[in-house]
């Protein structure tokens, strides 16, 4: 069984529309979490989530809304997709104080803004 | 904002080589996390290390912390082919967050 999986592993889109990834964890974890992994390969959160309260939400723009209907299943939606969404999208999950255990990570989904 | 450096950004090297990566900040971590990311993947935990000079081996990889807990390092002996990926370093920022560096591209020839 796959710890942290998300789908779609692929999503290509074009400007203007609405589009929405899923992200689901069987580890029992508490916090969930969105990255953005850009072009350059650099990793930055966008939210973070622990048992389906918003916790972190970096400067995102406000076309990202994160749902999380329970705490194995963080989802995020996007609206009037812009060129610059075009990255490699992660979820993760973690214990709590994830510097002492680390994160578990999906397998990404490469949105692509056309 | 607390940045992590890493060096080098790139890496190229043949089979059998040696090779050590970096990760420095200017201020004191509690703890550090290396993790690799093979393409199409997501990253993967590696190896968290939190007392100052405390090194830690897996396999051929050995992880080292620094004394003032400022700087990590990750040497690889004898690089194979499988060791080809992202090399990420990363520290809590806050109960509910993790920072990453922006990585060392290796790529191992064969």
């Amino acid at each position: 069984d796959t710890a942290v999986s998300q789908t779609p592993k692929y999503l290509v889109t074009q400007m203007g529309n609405d589009k929405s990834i899923k992200c689901e964890q069987n580890l029992g974890h508490d916090t969930m979490y969105w990255y953005k992994q850009d072009s350059k390969k650099f990793l930055k959160i966008m939210f973070s989530y622990n048992n389906k309260e918003l916790i972190i939400n970096e400067t995102v723009p406000n076309r990202f809304s994160p749902k999380s209907p329970d705490k194995a299943h963080l989802n995020l939606h996007i609206n009037s997709l812009e060129l610059g969404d075009s990255a490699v999208y992660f979820c993760a999950s973690s214990q709590e104080n994830p510097g002492a255990y680390g994160y578990t990570f999906g397998s990404g989904t490469r949105l692509t803004v056309v | 904002t607390q940045l992590l450096e890493q060096s080098p950004q790139f890496l190229s090297i043949q089979e059998g080589e040696n090779l050590t990566v970096y990760c420095n900040s200017s201020s004191v971590f509690s703890s550090l996390q290396w993790y690799r990311q093979e393409p199409g993947e997501g990253p993967v935990l590696l190896v968290t290390v939190v007392t100052g000079g405390e090194v830690k081996k897996l396999k051929r990889l050995t992880f080292q912390f620094g004394d003032a807990r400022k700087d990590s390092s990750l040497h690889i002996t004898a690089a194979q082919t499988g060791d080809t990926g992202l090399y990420l370093c990363a520290r809590g920022a806050g109960s509910y967050q993790l920072t990453f560096g922006k990585g060392t591209k290796l790529s191992v020839i064969p």
